[in-house]
């Protein structure tokens, strides 16, 4: 069974602070997602990377996709309030049946 | 407005009692699936649908049914509830199915069905 490790589990920060999660496997990824879900809601797609050392900016948050197409991390420059919510990873592995596999979760806390 | 929508959006019943929960997207979508989600194990896929009439179980498929007779709904059917499915259901959409190859598409999901069974 594949599993996506995703690290920390919580994170509660001030203001302003830089923060990086982390996204693990031991499997090779065709693709992998980010989505953010906020309370109440579903949720909603980030972005989506494809290529081994793909690097892909979303105003303050970066997304790295790692060389071995294993890992990816989001990077949040100067965190807000606004950006507090349940940061998910989604990794599609490719072979004869493809499968999305969510990760665990990150729970990220902005205290204004 | 493009969106998935689910109902009940709470639900609290008792062991055994059937119930359904419904989904509908407006966006005319190929795909479709049912998720779980529990404290620190993340989205589990229940059953998905790759279009009308097709239908396959995902991890966690016991005690579920799904039906796919139109391309816009999906229900999730708990015939004999039992307090182990307590949790937050999600449903998901995408124009296409992870699945095919190459295809990277988004899952759009609904607002979610926090179920309570007692």
């Amino acid at each position: 069974t594949q599993l996506l490790e995703q690290s920390p589990q919580f994170l509660s920060i001030q203001e302003g602070e830089n923060l990086t999660v982390y996204c693990n496997s031991s499997s090779v990824f065709s693709s992998l997602q980010w989505y953010r879900q906020e309370p109440g809601e579903g949720p909603v797609l980030l972005v989506t990377v494809v290529t081994g050392g793909e690097v892909k900016k979303l105003k303050r948050l970066t997304f790295q996709f790692g060389d071995a197409r294993k890992d990816s991390s989001l990077h949040i420059t100067a965190a807000q309030p606004g950006d507090t919510g349940l940061y998910l990873c989604a990794g599609l592995y490719g072979g004869a049946t493809n499968k999305l596999i969510f990760g665990t979760g990150t729970l990220l806390a902005v205290q204004p | 407005e493009a969106q998935v929508t689910q109902n009940p959006r709470y639900l609290i019943t008792v062991t055994g009692k059937k119930l359904t929960v419904t989904c509908s997207q407006n966006m005319n979508h190929e795909y479709m699936s049912w998720y779980r989600q529990d404290p620190g194990l993340g989205l589990r896929q229940i059953y998905y649908s790759m279009n009308v009439e097709v239908t396959d179980k995902g991890d966690v498929p016991e005690g579920y049914k799904v039906s796919r007779k139109e391309k816009r709904n999906f229900p999730l059917i708990l015939e004999s509830p039992s307090p182990n499915q307590t949790s937050l259901y999600f449903c998901a959409s995408s124009l296409k199915s992870p699945l095919r190859t190459g295809n990277t598409g988004e899952l759009f999901f609904g607002e979610g069905s926090r179920l309570t069974v007692l």
